[in-house]
């Protein structure tokens, strides 16, 4: 597609239950960013991926969340044994690189979460 | 790890004026950039200033970047109620991920 696309755009689930989020980055794009935001926040970096590596995982907050991506392309944020506390958007974005020379970020619309 | 501290938290005026947001950062960075978010959703991108450029001007948007004080500031002229949003500034931490402030809500009363 033309942009990053996220699914689902909302998800409503019960306290303990695992979920997985999808991000499609924009094609070619090698690098690949998760960010949460709760409501009225900022953003809170989560992990980064270069191609399918993942040289910075160091905003999960614990070890309920992981992330992969494959074929340089879609990745998955799952997050096991849901806490209210995890409501909130998760946002990813592409960008043709990381680094320093990575330049504009491209954001999806955000998969909103709320943990009942 | 917040990176970029945005100021002030909020700020509402009226359509026509000019509305001033700043930004602080901690370390040293390659680029700054400037992002908007309507509606809590996705962020789109407005403007990028390299480490070595002091000013950069794109539309109505004009921002300065002045490294010695680790500092970013971006005005929007002639606001319209369209421009009402959040405005984020993002550093590229460490050359690595860009880690975004707690961003400004503006607000543009007709």
């Amino acid at each position: 597609g033309a942009g990053v696309s996220q699914s689902p755009s909302n998800k409503v689930t019960e306290k303990g239950k695992d979920v997985e989020l999808r991000c499609d980055p924009i094609s070619g794009h090698t690098a690949l960013y998760w960010y949460r935001q709760r409501l009225g926040q900022g953003l809170e970096f989560l992990i980064y991926f270069q191609g399918n590596s993942a040289p910075d995982k160091s905003g999960l907050p614990s070890d309920r969340f992981s992330a992969e991506r494959t074929g340089e392309s879609v990745s998955t944020l799952t997050i096991q044994r849901t806490q209210q506390e995890d409501s909130a958007v998760y946002l990813c974005a592409s960008s043709i690189r990381a680094g320093a020379r990575a330049g504009e970020l491209f954001f999806g619309e955000g998969s909103r979460l709320t943990v009942l | 790890s917040q990176q970029g501290e945005e100021d002030p938290q909020a700020l509402s005026i009226q359509e026509g004026e000019n509305a001033t947001m700043n930004c602080s950062y901690k370390t040293s960075i390659n680029n700054l950039q400037w992002y908007r978010q309507n509606s809590g959703r996705g962020l789109v991108h407005l403007i990028l200033i390299r480490s070595n450029e002091r000013e950069k001007h794109s539309g109505r948007l004009r921002v300065t970047l002045d490294t010695s004080k680790k500092s970013s500031s971006l005005l929007i002229t002639a606001s319209r109620a369209a421009d009402t949003a959040s405005y984020f500034c993002a550093t590229d931490e460490r050359a690595q991920k860009l880690v975004f402030g707690q961003g400004t809500r503006l607000t543009i009363n007709p």
